[in-house]
């Protein structure tokens, strides 16, 4: 069974310049996570959609971030326009229900390198 | 909220030695679940050990183990007989309702 696939591993902008990226959850896992990890730091949680519901963005910078998961599946994450302070590895994760034991399984992240 | 703290920035273990990484976090709960995940430079983060906080009896997991004090609030991971194969980032974990809340982690480094 195929994990949580996130593209780009790696991506490097100038400032001011828009990026995305993608993930695609375990097949059959309605819950969706997307998380910032700053260098040598633990990750924080940005957004976690329950099927294509975002239910808790508390954490999202919305004057610049944005995310979407329009039909309860894959998600993209939106940074427009990056700063120089996003420069960060994006994880995304999954689980069966957020409910249950709090187990998560995590993509490989996007290394994001803001110039 | 509820806080996770990892006091060991970095350690380091001799191939085949025995390690201790320490954990404590800060909750009014009584019902919850806590974890230890791993992860390698290649960034995927696996999960090493997971503990639920009605269960005394602390969980094990080949040679990973963890000493769950509940009144301490502390959870620390036993590794036995280091392999080179541990190095890597160790995180520390809470969950009750909301998602995973993750400590700094600890860098272990295996020393052959």
């Amino acid at each position: 069974e195929a994990g949580v696939v996130q593209s780009p591993r790696y991506k490097i902008i100038e400032k001011k310049q828009p990026v995305a990226f993608w993930c695609n959850p375990i097949s059959g896992h309605n819950t969706l996570y997307w998380y910032l990890q700053n260098l040598g730091q633990g990750p924080e949680l940005l957004i976690r959609y329950e099927n294509e519901e975002a239910v808790d963005d508390s954490q999202l910078p919305k004057d610049r971030f944005s995310a979407e998961r329009l039909k309860g599946v894959d998600s993209t994450l939106k940074i427009q326009p990056a700063e120089l302070g996003d420069s960060a590895v994006y994880l995304c994760a999954s689980s069966l229900r957020v409910d249950l034991t709090g187990e998560l399984f995590f993509g490989e992240g996007s290394r994001l390198t803001v110039l | 909220a509820q806080t996770v703290t990892q006091s060991q920035p970095e350690m380091s273990v001799q191939e085949a030695e025995t390690v201790t990484l320490s954990c404590t976090y800060d909750t009014s709960e009584s019902d919850y679940y806590l974890f230890w995940y791993k992860q390698p430079p290649s960034r995927q983060m696996i999960l090493v050990i997971r503990q639920e906080a009605y269960k005394q009896q602390n969980a094990t997991e080949n040679r990973f183990s963890v000493n769950f004090q509940k009144a301490a609030k502390s959870f620390s991971l036993k590794i036995s007989d280091s392999q080179l194969g541990d190095a890597a980032m160790y995180f520390c974990a809470y969950f009750r309702d909301t998602p995973l809340v993750f400590g700094k982690g600890t860098r272990l480094s295996v020393i052959a």
